[in-house]
């Protein structure tokens, strides 16, 4: 079985830009979640979806960050425009609802 | 905002030692779990123990509870260099099981 897939796995670019990341879950994990994890420390939720509806997005910086998860499978992470601050680890997790959380590799953000 | 808070931060062993992390939470929980994280990696579930479990057991793991101290320990035995990792202990509240809070991390060198 596959496990939860994350692309890219490394983005690199320079403040002011825009940035997506990509999260495939696990097949029939209706739940997801987006976590920041800076270097050192634990993840941090920025959001979590059940199906398509975000139930909990309140740590999300929601001036420059936005999330989606049309069709409830897939989603996508947006930050426009970023800041030497983003710089850090972006995490997704899929689980079944209040079920174990299975994490993507993560996509690691670099801001010049 | 992070809840809990691990010690030690970094723990250095020589293969076959035991290894024994610690964490400390703040508010009541529905349960705790730990997980595992390799370098460049995403988090993998170790255990969960729920608030009215006191010890759980799985493999090499074995982790206890204590709700009057707001804390749990994580025991490794038997290390390997293969265990070298960072843990986190991660907490869900009752009145949100969905959300997990993580605590810092301790960092563990195996040395073969």
């Amino acid at each position: 079985e596959a496990g939860v897939v994350q692309s890219p796995r490394y983005k690199i670019i320079e403040k002011k830009q825009p940035v997506a990341f990509w999260c495939n879950p696990i097949s029939g994990h209706n739940t997801l979640y987006w976590y920041l994890q800076n270097l050192g420390q634990g993840p941090e939720l920025l959001i979590r979806y059940e199906n398509e509806e975000a139930v909990d997005d309140s740590q999300l910086p929601k001036d420059r960050f936005s999330a989606e998860r049309l069709k409830g499978v897939d989603s996508t992470l947006k930050i426009q425009p970023a800041e030497l601050g983003d710089s850090a680890v972006y995490l997704c997790a899929s689980s079944s609802r209040d079920g174990e959380q299975f994490f993507g590799p993560g996509t690691r953000l670099t801001v010049l | 905002s992070q809840q809990g808070e691990e010690d030690p931060q970094a723990l250095s062993i020589q293969e076959g030692e035991n290894a024994t992390m610690n964490c400390s939470y703040k508010t009541s929980i529905n349960n705790l779990q730990w997980y595992r994280q390799n370098s460049g990696r995403g988090l993998v579930h170790l255990i969960l123990i729920r608030s009215n479990e006191r010890e759980k057991h799985s493999g090499r793991l074995r982790v206890t509870l204590d709700t009057s101290k707001k804390s749990s320990s994580l025991l490794i035995t038997a290390s390997r260099a293969a265990d070298t990792a960072s843990y986190f202990c991660a907490t869900a509240t009752s009145s949100n099981t969905g959300k997990l809070i993580f605590g810092q991390g301790t960092t563990l060198q195996v040395k073969p």
